[in-house]
């Protein structure tokens, strides 16, 4: 089955700067890519996903960029706030979108540093 | 739109005790999965279905797990004797076909 590996398992950055976050992924038929935003007690909140048929995609400061040869896909953060700090989701699905399960990397903690 | 409500909120239930879990998936939204979380394993999916049919429940643990759909308005999960190892919070989310909105979860603590 899909296995997903989440790389950066804390990052700490200076409010205003960039922050990157990366996933591999081993199914090659996986098509879904979408990041999940966990703040402490809370569930997870859906904050951007990107389909195989693009490479990039991008909404407001959040950009999500997908290598389908390196099977790798990332998640950028520019200029950080302290309320992006959270608990950060990757996962991967099949090509139906949200109609199929997600396979989950392990989290990253995103500490934004005032 | 209430989004993905579930119930109970937390649950303790002894060792070899049942557990049933809720959820009301968004009005209108034709799949439902669940999932589980713990520190260790991090977020595991268990099963999930699709205009209430089960589609896929690969990550249930067998035997004692066990999920149902009766009508597109609720889904359940129920835990035939509970042990330790089944503390989690256990997630249920629902989709029209694009993201997945999660519920804010059931806690459930096994002693």
């Amino acid at each position: 089955g899909e296995k997903v590996e989440q790389h950066e398992s804390t990052l700490s950055v200076r409010e205003g700067d960039s922050a990157v976050i990366n996933c591999t992924y081993t199914d090659t038929a996986s098509s879904y890519f979408p990041w999940y935003k966990q703040e402490a007690g809370k569930s997870l909140h859906f904050v951007i996903d990107i389909r195989s048929n693009v490479d990039r995609k991008q909404s407001q400061r959040l950009i999500v960029l997908l290598d389908k040869k390196a099977k790798r896909f990332s998640l950028h953060i520019t200029a950080t706030q302290p309320e992006d700090s959270a608990i950060y989701f990757c996962a991967a699905g099949g090509a139906t979108g949200g109609n199929n399960k997600l396979t989950f990397g392990q989290g990253t903690v995103l500490s934004v540093i005032p | 739109n209430a989004g993905v409500i579930q119930t109970p909120r937390h649950k303790v239930t002894g060792k070899g005790q049942e557990a049933t879990l809720w959820c009301e998936p968004i009005s209108g939204h034709s799949a439902v999965f669940w999932y589980r979380q713990t520190i260790v394993q991090g977020l595991e999916f268990l099963t999930y279905f699709r205009n209430q049919a089960p589609i896929d429940d690969s990550g249930m643990p067998k035997e004692r797990f066990s999920a149902q759909m009766p009508n597109q308005s609720h889904s359940t999960l129920k835990i035939q004797s509970t042990q330790p190892q089944d503390s989690a919070v256990y997630l249920c989310a629902s989709s029209l076909g694009g993201e997945q909105f999660f519920g804010p979860g059931t806690r459930l603590t096994v002693l």
